[in-house]
């Protein structure tokens, strides 16, 4: 099981956003943060819970391992602006968390 | 550049099976895994399944066993997801997603499921 928090996160443009994602118990560093806006595929981010995926800008970084990780925007540029959902494969059983929505203060 | 293109919103009864397609273009078929994940009206995403191809193999999540089959055609690059026994929770969209990185990181536009009476 994997929660994340807060459910909301309230910022303004060139704030940094701090996500966290637990997991019940430890799934290594199997850990990948998505990114999704409405009516859109999500986007992978993050993977092994610190490697930027293929074109993601450099103000995404994850950290973390075992049970407890974090997405980290360093500046909130207009289009960071969605849902970000964290998700594990740990066993092949993936499983996602239930999301965090990044909203414009 | 692989592209997963999947088929066409349905339209479908409580009991009845739906069948999804998703169309690989470009890289290699067999190479990664093809993942399936849904995502209800306004709610997160949920994991449904996965099909291996170079062993052909597919597994599900325990919620789908004995209604969910994932098949593909390599002849025709394509993987198809059927799922049977439809109740309105099965409503969804259905992503299929390819895994190169062992995580979905190439995803089909998703087709939108809905069922009801």
């Amino acid at each position: 099981l994997l929660t994340q928090s807060p459910a909301t996160l309230s910022l303004s443009p060139g704030d940094r956003a701090t996500l966290s994602c637990r997991a019940s118990q430890s799934v290594s560093s199997y850990l990948a943060w998505y990114q999704q806006k409405p009516g859109q595929a999500p986007r992978l981010l993050i993977y092994d819970a610190t490697s930027r995926a293929t074109g993601i800008p450099a103000r995404f970084s994850g950290s973390g391992s075992g049970t407890d990780f974090t997405l980290t925007i360093s500046t909130l540029e207009p289009e960071d602006f969605a849902v970000y959902y964290c998700q594990q494969r740990s066993d092949w059983r993936l499983t996602f968390g239930g999301g965090t929505k990044v909203e414009i203060k | 550049q692989v592209q997963l293109v999947q088929s066409g919103a349905e339209l479908k009864k409580p009991g009845s099976s739906v069948k999804v397609s998703c169309k690989a273009s470009g890289g290699s078929f067999s190479s990664y895994t093809i993942l399936w994940v849904r995502q209800a009206p306004g709610q997160g995403l949920e994991w449904v399944g996965r099909f291996i191809p170079f062993f052909g193999t597919a597994n599900y999540t325990q919620e789908f066993q004995g209604r969910l089959a994932i098949t593909a055609d390599k002849s025709t690059r394509t993987v198809y997801m059927e799922l049977g026994s439809l109740r309105s929770e099965d409503t969804a969209v259905y992503y299929c997603a390819r895994a190169t990185t062992g995580y979905p990181d190439q995803w089909g536009q998703g087709t939108l499921v809905i069922v009801s009476s």
